[in-house]
């Protein structure tokens, strides 16, 4: 069955520079959602859309900014990127914000980002 | 706010040992639970839900009830494996007014040796 697909799996920036990751969520699944997980912690909600529309927002920092498009892939877009920001990033898709699936969300194998 | 809170790690245990991993929960509204396990360099992969009070979910040999009145959803499995060492993290979503974020435990590192 198709996944979640993430790219780049591994991403290596400098301080200040900009980062893009992106994801496909399964198909058929009209909301994406973006969790950062920072080394030996638990995943923390960013943002979220649905049907191309921003449907929550969590502790997502000004400098990042994000956006589904048409074929409801998502990007997540990340400028003067800090140490800080070093960290595992998730994507999950579902279907329909979860309302008729419990809420269950099927997560991308992640992109790790590393800031120099 | 909603939180979830987990038993602290590591857990280390022999291989064919009693599993019990604690998870409890603060939530308004009606959660719906849930234990993800995340492999050694891997993303996080769906264990077990529950929706509703005194549901169980069970998977692989892991099970949780869901108990309302001790705001619990522990994570049990009766024989782990060597193949069982992860982190597993307990999670939440709640309703009415969802828009079906999860909110995550701090993460229990299991392992089990040989």
């Amino acid at each position: 069955a198709a996944g979640v697909i993430q790219s780049p799996r591994h991403l290596i920036k400098e301080k200040r520079e900009t980062a893009t990751l992106k994801c496909y969520p399964i198909p058929r699944h009209d909301t994406v959602y973006w969790y950062q997980q920072g080394p030996g912690q638990d995943p923390q909600f960013l943002i979220s859309f649905y049907e191309k529309m921003q449907s929550d927002k969590g502790s997502i920092p000004d400098r990042f900014s994000a956006q589904q498009f048409s074929d409801y892939h998502s990007e997540l877009n990340m400028s003067s990127l800090e140490l800080g920001d070093s960290a595992l990033y998730f994507c999950a898709s579902s279907l329909d914000l979860g309302r008729t699936t419990h809420n269950e969300q099927f997560f991308g194998p992640g992109t790790r980002l590393t800031v120099l | 706010g909603n939180s979830v809170t987990q038993m602290e790690g590591p857990v280390t245990l022999s291989e064919e040992a009693f599993l019990t991993i604690n998870c409890t929960y603060t939530a308004t509204g009606y959660p719906s639970l849930f234990w993800y396990v995340q492999y050694p360099g891997e993303g996080l992969q769906l264990l077990l839900k529950a929706t509703k009070a005194d549901d169980k979910g069970s998977n692989k040999g892991f099970e949780a009830t869901y108990r309302k009145e001790t705001t619990s959803f522990h994570l049990e499995k009766g024989s782990v494996q060597v193949s069982d060492s992860a982190v597993y993290f307990c999670a939440l979503t709640t309703r009415p007014s969802n828009t079906g974020k999860l909110i995550f435990g701090q993460g229990t590192t299991l392992q089990v040796k040989p």
